[in-house]
C-alpha cells in the first residue's frame, strides 16, 4: 500500500463549479496536512494545511479531514481556468517526514 | 526573509557523469529536505538533513548523497547519473519539527542523456 493515494483524475469540471479532489493515507500517526497546488514546470506552492479533524475554509478553498479514515479531501468552489494544475495532497508522517500522493491533474474547462 | 533558493535552474548530464544541486534555506530554518520529482509523478522524499546529518532517507540508492553546512544551506550529489535520473529536483527548508508544510525552492530541472 503507498502511503499516499489520490484520484489519479485528470478531473474536468466547468468554470463555476465545484471541484473535488480526495487522498488517502496510510500511517494513523500523521497529524499534519498539506495540499499544494503545482503549475506545468513550476514548484508545488502549498496552498492549504489542516491539522484537527473537520473543515478549514480559506477563500475558495475547503479541506476537510477525517483521522478515523485516515481521508483528506480538497473542495474549489467557483472554479476558475486559472485553478487548472495538478493538486498534490501531502502528509507529514510519525516520523516527521512529508510525504506526497501522485498528484490529480484538475482541468476547468470555460 | 528569503526564500528558497536553489541553483542551477537546468542542467544537462550525460549518463555516467556526476552532479551537485545547491540549496539555500529560508532564513531561519534549520532543516532541508530534497525530494526528486519525475514527469507526471509526485514528489518523491530523497532525504533530510538537519544538524549537517542525515535525518531520514527515502527508497534512493546510496549513489544520492547530501551534506548540511553550518548556515543550514545544502548540497545534493548524484554519482553515475542513469537515464531514470532526468527529473526536478525540489529542496525545501523548514524548522526541525515544526508542523507547517514546506515551501520549496523553484527546483533544479536534471536531464541525463
Amino acid at each position: 500500500q503507498k502511503e499516499v493515494e489520490q484520484n489519479s483524475g485528470p478531473l474536468s469540471v466547468p468554470e463555476g463549479a465545484i471541484a473535488s479532489l480526495n487522498c488517502t493515507y496510510s500511517d494513523r500517526g500523521s497529524q499534519s496536512f498539506f495540499w499544494y497546488r503545482q503549475y506545468s514546470g513550476k514548484s508545488p506552492e502549498l496552498i492549504m494545511s489542516i491539522y484537527s479533524n473537520g473543515d478549514k475554509e480559506d477563500g475558495r478553498f475547503t479541506a476537510q479531514l477525517n483521522k478515523a479514515s485516515q481521508y483528506v479531501s480538497l473542495l474549489i468552489r467557483d472554479s476558475q481556468p486559472s485553478d487548472s494544475a495538478t493538486y498534490l495532497c501531502a502528509v507529514k508522517t510519525s516520523y516527521d517526514k512529508v510525504i506526497f500522493g501522485p498528484g490529480t491533474s484538475l482541468s476547468v474547462i470555460p | 526573509e528569503t526564500g528558497v533558493t536553489q541553483s542551477p535552474t537546468h542542467l544537462i548530464k550525460t549518463r555516467g557523469q556526476q552532479v551537485t544541486l545547491r540549496c539555500s534555506s529560508q532564513s531561519g530554518h534549520n532543516t532541508v529536505s530534497w525530494y526528486q520529482q519525475a514527469l507526471g509523478q509526485g514528489p518523491q522524499f530523497i532525504f533530510q538533513y538537519y544538524r549537517e546529518e542525515e535525518n531520514g532517507r527515502g527508497n534512493f540508492p546510496p549513489r544520492f548523497s547530501g551534506l548540511q553546512f553550518p548556515n543550514y544551506s545544502s548540497e545534493l550529489n548524484v554519482n553515475a547519473l542513469e537515464l531514470d535520473d532526468s527529473a526536478l529536483y525540489l529542496c525545501a527548508s523548514s524548522l526541525y519539527y515544526q508542523r507547517n508544510g514546506y515551501t520549496f525552492g523553484s527546483g533544479t530541472r536534471l536531464t541525463v542523456v
